[in-house]
């Protein structure tokens, strides 16, 4: 069975700064990763996703996530945060052929003038 | 590319009555289809999966004679929240799945009140 780590269920970082959201996971076989937004009363919308090809993956919006297998991780940056960035952040994992996602209990970003 | 929508958006009921909530993928076909609640500043929780021309699956605790699920169609899943009370209200949110991505894409939401 796969599972996902969030860690920090609040991450607040000022304008301008890096933004770092971490993702670990659990899988016994070769994961899925990915990485959506939902910003208020809204549904999730994609940011970027992993599935065995490229370890750094680009998504919208200059984000940016890279796997590490060693680490087991999938961080989530953006190299310069913007107050249209301030939502939440769920990590999920999921293996090919499999069509079900296991979410993290997601990552609450605030982003300080 | 990709686009699902959900209707309504919002709905306010009165208790006992019945809801009907529509998941669409837009410019796909999705033979599964999946139906998530989600309650205040939590992640979003499985309720069922939704298969083109079969029964839906149903998660453990989830009842499914309260929450029915019909695929009728490669694009048109509905929710229909039986016999409503004030523990239903929540955000429905569905996802439609497109193999040839291997992703989900998921709804805007739909927030039941009932009172």
């Amino acid at each position: 069975a796969q599972s996902v780590t969030q860690l920090g269920s609040h991450v607040s970082v000022s304008e301008g700064a890096l933004v770092l959201l971490r993702c670990n996971y659990s899988s016994s076989v070769p994961p899925y990763l990915f990485w959506y937004v939902q910003y208020p009363n809204q549904g999730l919308q994609l940011l970027l996703k992993y599935t065995s090809a490229a370890t750094l993956v680009k998504g919208i919006n200059g984000f940016e996530a890279e796997f590490k297998k060693s680490e087991t991780s999938f961080h989530l940056t953006k190299p310069s945060a913007h107050m249209s960035d301030a939502a939440e952040y769920f990590c999920a994992v999921t293996i090919q052929g499999a069509q079900k996602l296991v979410f993290g209990q997601g990552t609450r970003l605030t982003i300080n003038p | 590319g990709a686009v699902v929508s959900q209707h309504p958006s919002w709905v306010i009921c009165k208790s006992g009555t019945s809801v009907k909530i529509e998941c669409r993928s837009l410019d796909f076909q999705a033979t599964t289809m999946f139906w998530y609640r989600q309650f205040p500043k939590q992640s979003l929780m499985l309720m069922a999966t939704s298969n083109e021309g079969s029964k839906a699956t149903y998660e453990q605790g989830v009842e499914k004679d309260k929450f029915l699920i019909n695929h009728a169609s490669l694009t048109l899943s509905t929710l229909t929240v039986t016999s409503a009370h004030p523990e239903d209200s929540s955000f429905y949110i569905c996802s439609a799945f497109w193999t040839s991505t291997d992703t989900q894409y998921f709804g805007p939401g739909t927030r039941l009140t009932v009172l």
